[in-house]
């Protein structure tokens, strides 16, 4: 079974850049949860994906969107980068329709903006 | 915001148990008591779960108040890997996001 994986795990852009974050699910998840979080707080949810529609989403701008795949994996794009959007994104896949649906999060990309 | 409120930070001695507490006096009937740890440049990795009755699996004890107001992760035997920041959170059974708060910071001291 392979766990979820992001790419890429460190990355630099600059004020007002575009950023694409990818993620896989967990083999036999169809629901990806995207996270922000910044140095020293704990995770803040910025969007959820489950079947490819946006399932659900937390206090982020419009310049915050998302996609998911036929085969579930995801991408997360900010546009308009600004330097408080410098953080760890995480994302997390899950099984909705089969009970309890624990989150499984994958490790994470380091994103600074400059 | 966080319905759950936990100490910044405790310190324990290595091979000895350690008892993590979270106040939720806010908890709904719908919402599970979770539990998620973040080991260093790791991504949070799933602790337990709990709704009214105290729970137990390979990594953790979780001990739930009568009230459900508060609760308690027990590590039975902490060691150096235990090092994290760990989270409790309220997550409603018809939800699937997770509101995580700041979390209570574990140092374990050889």
């Amino acid at each position: 079974e392979t766990g979820v994986t992001q790419s890429p795990t460190h990355l630099i852009k600059t004020r007002g850049q575009q950023v694409t974050l990818r993620c896989s699910s967990q083999s036999g998840h169809n629901t990806v949860s995207w996270y922000q979080q910044a140095l020293g707080q704990g995770p803040q949810f910025i969007f959820q994906y489950y079947r490819e529609e946006e399932n659900g989403r937390g206090n982020f701008p419009p310049r915050f969107s998302g996609l998911q795949f036929p085969n579930y994996s995801s991408e997360l794009n900010v546009n308009a980068l600004e330097l408080d959007d410098s953080a760890l994104y995480l994302c997390a896949s899950s099984q909705q329709g089969a009970g309890y649906n624990e989150q499984f999060f994958g490790p994470g990309t380091r994103l600074t903006v400059l | 915001d966080a319905k759950t409120t936990q100490p910044n930070s405790m310190e324990s001695n290595e091979e000895e148990p350690v008892h993590l507490p979270c106040n939720h006096s806010t908890i709904s009937g719908t919402d599970y008591i979770h539990w998620y740890r973040q080991l260093p440049s790791q991504g949070p990795e799933y602790v337990i779960h709990g709704l009214t009755s105290n729970v137990n699996n390979r990594m953790a004890s979780l001990a739930i108040a009568e009230d459900r107001k508060s609760s308690t992760l027990i590590l039975h035997r902490a060691t150096l890997r235990d090092a994290a920041v760990y989270y409790c959170i309220l997550r409603d059974s018809r939800d699937d996001k997770i509101i995580f708060g700041k979390g209570t910071r574990l140092h374990i001291l050889p």
